[in-house]
């Protein structure tokens, strides 16, 4: 079984710019998270999809937004870029509450965005 | 304050030593403990579950929740030098997916 599939791994990006960012979770699961990770804050929640809403949101600013589509892939979005952008962004799938999981987030592998 | 508080380390331990990991909490609310385990330029992978208190064991690894001291564990027995990683607790409140992580501590193993 695949796991979730995060692109690119690596990018560089300048102040000001735009960036997205694509999450493809493990067949079968529905809702989506974005965590940011860096190493002073460690990883903080950004936001949840689940069946192309949004249910959970973090204390982001607004340049922040994601989606997911109706195959519940996931996309985010972070406009006018900032130094401060800097970190691994983490995409998670988990399967719904009402199938008796856990909540296990299964975590990609990140997509590391530089921003110069 | 932090929500979630965890010692950062680094914590180095021969081979072979118990390891103890903590992580302490402010939010009564917090139902679902979690340990997550993540190698360098990997995404965190999950060790261990735990629902409320109590404890659960899984091999070398134990997980311990107290909730009235609002304070999780997560013990190593037997380390050995692949257990270098940095661990990471998440808990979260009941009916959602937004979970707290803690910054992490970051773990050596030397053989």
């Amino acid at each position: 079984k695949a796991g979730v599939t995060q692109t690119p791994r690596y990018l560089i990006k300048t102040r000001g710019q735009q960036v997205t960012l694509s999450c493809s979770p493990i067949s079968g699961h529905r809702s989506v998270s974005w965590y940011q990770q860096t190493p002073g804050q460690g990883l903080q929640f950004l936001f949840e999809y689940f069946s192309e809403t949004q249910r959970n949101k973090g204390n982001f600013p607004g340049r922040f937004s994601g989606r997911q589509f109706s195959n519940s892939r996931s996309e985010m979005n972070v406009s006018t870029l900032e130094l401060g952008d800097s970190a691994l962004y983490l995409c998670a799938s988990s399967l719904p509450e009402r199938q008796g999981n856990t909540g296990e987030l299964f975590f990609g592998e990140g997509s590391r965005l530089t921003v110069l | 304050q932090k929500e979630v508080e965890q010692d950062p380390g680094p914590l180095s331990v021969p081979e072979g030593a118990i390891v103890s990991l903590n992580c302490t909490y402010s939010n009564s609310a917090f139902q679902y403990f979690m340990w997550y385990r993540q190698y360098s330029r990997k995404g965190p992978e999950l060790l261990m579950y735990t629902y409320s208190s109590g404890n659960k064991e899984d091999g070398r690894f134990t997980a311990q929740v107290d909730k009235s001291s609002k304070y999780i564990s997560l013990f190593i027995r037997d380390s050995q030098p692949s257990d270098s990683a940095t661990y990471l607790c998440a808990m979260s409140d009941t009916g959602t997916y937004k979970y707290i992580f803690g910054t992490g501590t970051r773990l050596k193993v030397l053989a």
